[in-house]
């Protein structure tokens, strides 16, 4: 079936520093992919999205490539601020198919 | 847009109650909602998926009887845990998709609700 595996937590860094969070894949066909953010003590917000191969999601400042023949959809963001201490999870989703999330990345950026 | 609302935030109750959890798309027509379970520091566990005007689909694992689903309109969907337990207190997730989930649409997420049963 179909599975997301994100790199493991907890990721601290240092404000103004350069973020990359991994995120690999496995589908049976061509799912999209999608970047969820949660911000402590709420829900999950969608941060970035792609929707087919070479497709670049962007959004406040992060940026995801959807790689097909990596099977990799990494998070990156060139300077991180105190602002973006949350939870990243990492899903993609088949046609109707459910959404099927990473484990999560906790990242914590210090002032 | 596509703002999901999820009330209450927060809720305490003893053991045995039950326990009525409300998911509202606001701004758009909410053909399916799913709910979620979130345990502290873990992703999210898929319990249901509903769709306005049928019975929801409950995942493998996820007591049908325990975990009651409505979705009466395009806008609400409710979850009512029933006779509560200390086990079932974790933060549960709505979600939203405007196409049925068919489509790759991205699901919005309500902001959870902490259920906290003593």
């Amino acid at each position: 079936g179909n599975s997301v595996t994100q790199m493991e937590g907890p990721v601290t860094l240092s404000e103004e520093a350069f973020l990359t969070i991994n995120c690999t894949y496995t589908a049976t066909g061509y799912p999209s992919l999608f970047w969820y953010v949660q911000y402590p003590g709420e829900g999950l917000q969608l941060l970035l999205k792609a929707t087919k191969a070479d497709d670049k999601g962007s959004n406040k400042g992060f940026e995801a490539t959807y790689r097909k023949e990596t099977t990799s959809f990494h998070l990156e963001k060139g300077s991180v601020q105190v602002s973006d201490s949350a939870v990243y999870f990492c899903a993609l989703k088949e046609g109707a198919q459910k959404l099927v999330f990473g484990q999560g990345t906790r990242l914590t950026i210090n002032p | 847009g596509a703002v999901v609302s999820q009330h209450p935030s927060w809720v305490i109750c003893k053991s045995g109650t039950s326990v009525k959890i409300e998911c509202r798309s606001l701004d758009f027509q909410a053909t399916t909602m799913f709910w979620y379970r979130q345990f502290p520091k873990q992703s999210l566990m898929l319990m249901a998926t509903s769709n306005e005007g049928s019975k929801a689909t409950y995942e493998q694992g996820v007591e049908k009887d325990k975990f009651l689903i409505n979705h009466a309109s395009l806008t609400l969907s409710t979850l009512t845990v029933t006779s509560a337990h200390p086990e079932d207190s974790s933060f549960y997730i709505c979600s939203a998709s405007r196409e049925g989930g068919v489509s790759n649409q991205p699901q919005h997420f309500g902001d959870g609700t902490r259920l906290s049963i003593l």
